[in-house]
């Protein structure tokens, strides 16, 4: 069954802690992508990565690392620097970004509460 | 820079009408565009793309049609049902770059 897994569902953080939020794909896709949810602000690019071992910054990626050491995996890292980190974090992929047929699957996401 | 926006952000209407969802878009020179669906605490669903060199898609009771030129897509849903009821996205990838979304517009079908 193909698609993108995203683990944990739901997430709790103390404050100063980092935290890691999975993402895996089957799709054979070369790009993966995280984004940030926030009520009323629609989605925001964090990380994206087009192929293994290269990745680039989003709109906001302070207070976020990322790694794609695999194809499948392109797990993100919320540090102690993200002074908000409350919110809906969705991975998704894409065969690769420059092609019109390019057609962009997500996961299910995982939401991250700072306690 | 690209810039998307739907309007309305939400709507709401009776069961069995036909409705637009609409979107533009400020930079016509696009690769495709793609049209979601997200239910609340979930995951958005592709619905539909429509590559630059087409005009339109269809599946089952959704039409998208694109008009690059002025910078406008819209959504036909036909028959809404309440399992409609759900936040509709539309994105655009202009080149080697990722999508740029719009808001969304939030529908709700009222049985």
């Amino acid at each position: 069954d193909g698609g993108i897994t995203q683990s944990p569902k739901y997430l709790f953080r103390k404050e100063g802690q980092n935290v890691t939020l999975s993402c895996e794909q089957n799709l054979n896709h070369d790009a993966m992508y995280w984004y940030r949810q926030d009520p009323g602000q629609g989605l925001r690019l964090i990380y994206y990565s087009q192929i293994v071992n290269d990745f680039q910054k989003g709109d906001i990626a302070e207070g976020y690392s990322v790694s794609r050491e695999k194809k499948e995996s392109f797990p993100l890292t919320v540090t102690s620097a993200q002074k908000n980190p409350t919110a809906f974090y969705l991975c998704a992929s894409s065969i690769s970004s420059g092609h019109s047929y390019n057609e962009q699957f997500f996961g299910p996401g995982t939401r991250l509460t700072v306690l | 820079k690209q810039e998307v926006t739907q309007i309305p952000a939400a709507l709401s209407v009776p069961e069995g009408e036909n409705l637009v969802l609409n979107c533009s878009f400020t930079d016509s020179a696009i690769y495709n565009l793609q049209w979601f669906r997200q239910d609340p605490g979930k995951g958005l669903t592709s619905l539909l793309l429509i590559q630059s060199s087409q005009r339109e898609q269809t599946s089952g009771r959704l039409n998208a049609s694109l008009d690059k030129s002025s910078g406008r897509s819209t959504l036909y849903i036909a028959a809404s049902q309440p399992g409609d009821s759900a936040t509709y996205l539309c994105a655009v990838r202009s080149g080697n770059t990722p999508l740029v979304f719009g808001k969304g517009t939030r529908l709700s079908v009222i049985a």
